[in-house]
């Protein structure tokens, strides 16, 4: 199975802040790879898929990147509704993972 | 508008079975692969298997974690997504979603889970 290693587990930043979440996977995963958010209670939200897409209707300031297998979510500005749980998943196996998560807290 | 709605979660002794439910809706369902994703308690997203669609056999794909006691399966006359859990362990405790796959019109289909339930909780304990 691909393992996805997520960093940092969490992150403590203010309103405003550039904020760079990573994920690098065990092998190669070409660039079939997504970021999620998720807050206290309810079901994840897809933001970026396919390492650089932005989903439908997610504000321009979150923004993916790929080298080859280190993926980088970038929230340019961060916002008060940002203070979330991200994760990386790839689906590019036939077993798809999920990184560990990163928790984005307020300073 | 897409909806999924979960059900069947419940407090079940260890060894034991539970079926899960997911009915879609606001979509052709017949188009688009179906998993089910868990999360423990405090932790993290885990997948835990795959229905591909019929262009594609039906096939299915599961976690390493959860071979051989859980099996997937699907209707699409019924637009459902099933999950059959059995021998039940404690470290199955967890919330259980149901996530909309690709959508799939060719021979290999990658994508992301663009639309989730709101998932259903499923307690082992004794």
């Amino acid at each position: 199975d691909i393992q996805m290693t997520q960093f940092p587990s969490t992150l403590s930043a203010s309103v405003g802040d550039r904020v760079t979440i990573t994920c690098r996977a065990s092998q190669s995963i070409s660039g079939e790879l997504a970021w999620y958010q998720q807050k206290p209670g309810k079901a994840p939200k897809v933001l970026i898929y396919d390492a650089s897409s932005l989903e439908s209707g997610v504000p321009s300031r979150f923004s993916g990147s790929r080298s080859g297998t280190e993926f980088t979510l970038t929230i340019s500005s961060l916002q008060p509704g940002d203070f979330a749980t991200y994760y990386c998943q790839q689906y590019n196996d036939y077993s798809l993972t999920f990184g560990g998560g990163t928790k984005v807290e307020i300073k | 508008e897409v909806q999924l709605v979960e059900s069947g979660g419940d407090l079940v002794q260890p060894g034991g079975s539970l079926r899960l439910s997911c009915a879609a809706s606001g979509f052709t369902f017949s188009d688009h692969y179906m998993d089910w994703v868990r999360q423990a308690p405090g932790k993290g997203l885990e997948w835990v298997g795959r229905a591909r669609n019929r262009l594609h056999s039906y096939s299915t794909e599961y976690a390493p974690s959860v071979k051989g006691r859980f099996t997937v399966s699907r209707d699409d006359s019924r637009n459902s997504f099933y999950l059959q859990m059995n021998s039940l362990q404690t470290e199955d405790t967890a919330v259980y979603f149901c996530a909309r796959g690709a959508f799939c019109t060719s021979s290999r289909c990658p994508g992301p889970f663009d639309y989730w339930g709101r998932g259903t909780l499923v307690t082992v304990s004794s």
